[in-house]
């Protein structure tokens, strides 16, 4: 059964880098999205993202963050100057259209 | 406003004994519904979905769900737990267009007793 997956699966950066989270839809598939997940908190939507643009964002989702999918297949998630507060389980998640959305198993973000 | 309400924070049961987690919601229409679960460290898993139909969902594991537009509900169900379904649980919903995000309940931690 096709899967979404995400890489890496855990990521440790210094306050103020810059990190990628990378994630492989599954193939047919036409919206994407990220979510997060602080520890302890509830899974929250960061930005949706269908025929190469943004379809809708959150609060969360500042300048710092940026989207894009460079290649047809990647679908990637960039935080320019990370925050001790960036630190979270980031989710992918991707979609035929009205149906189900398919998570990924999720890149736990540790910042230091 | 769109939200999911989960009652509950944490719930503990008895190996064997039934199960209800309640999940209230408020949506403007008919929303889709979504029930995930969580394991500690580990990714979300689906449960089960209403999207339309028959009020009364099954899912994986022995789950199922009702949903009670009246109340504006969607509370899981299973007639006997394992240990192995201690972990968190999530409520969920989402529009019925596509791009539409998925709102998240603050989630049910589930203890199993021995």
């Amino acid at each position: 059964e096709p899967e979404v997956t995400q890489t890496p699966s855990h990521q440790v950066t210094q306050m103020g880098q810059e990190v990628i989270l990378r994630c492989v839809p599954i193939s047919n598939h036409l919206y994407f999205y990220w979510y997060r997940q602080i520890l302890g908190q509830k899974v929250e939507f960061l930005v949706s993202f269908y025929n190469n643009e943004i379809s809708e964002k959150s609060e969360i989702f500042d300048d710092q963050f940026s989207v894009e999918r460079p290649d047809g297949s990647n679908f990637t998630l960039k935080i320019r100057s990370t925050k001790l507060e960036d630190s979270a389980m980031y989710f992918c998640a991707s979609e035929l259209a009205r149906y189900e959305q398919y998570f990924g198993p999720g890149t736990r973000l540790t910042v230091t | 406003a769109q939200s999911v309400t989960q009652p509950d924070i944490h719930i503990t049961v008895s190996e064997g004994a039934s199960l209800e987690l309640r999940c209230n919601y408020s949506y403007g229409a008919t929303p889709y519904l979504f029930w995930y679960v969580q394991s500690p460290g580990q990714g979300l898993q689906l449960l089960l979905k209403y999207f339309s139909g028959d009020t009364l969902v099954q899912g994986i594991k022995g789950f199922e769900a009702e949903f009670k537009r009246s109340q504006s509900s969607f509370n899981l169900r299973k007639p006997s737990v394992h240990w192995s379904d201690a972990a968190e649980y999530f409520c969920a919903l989402r529009g019925d267009s596509s791009a539409s995000k998925i709102i998240f309940g603050s989630g049910t931690r589930l203890s199993i007793r021995p």
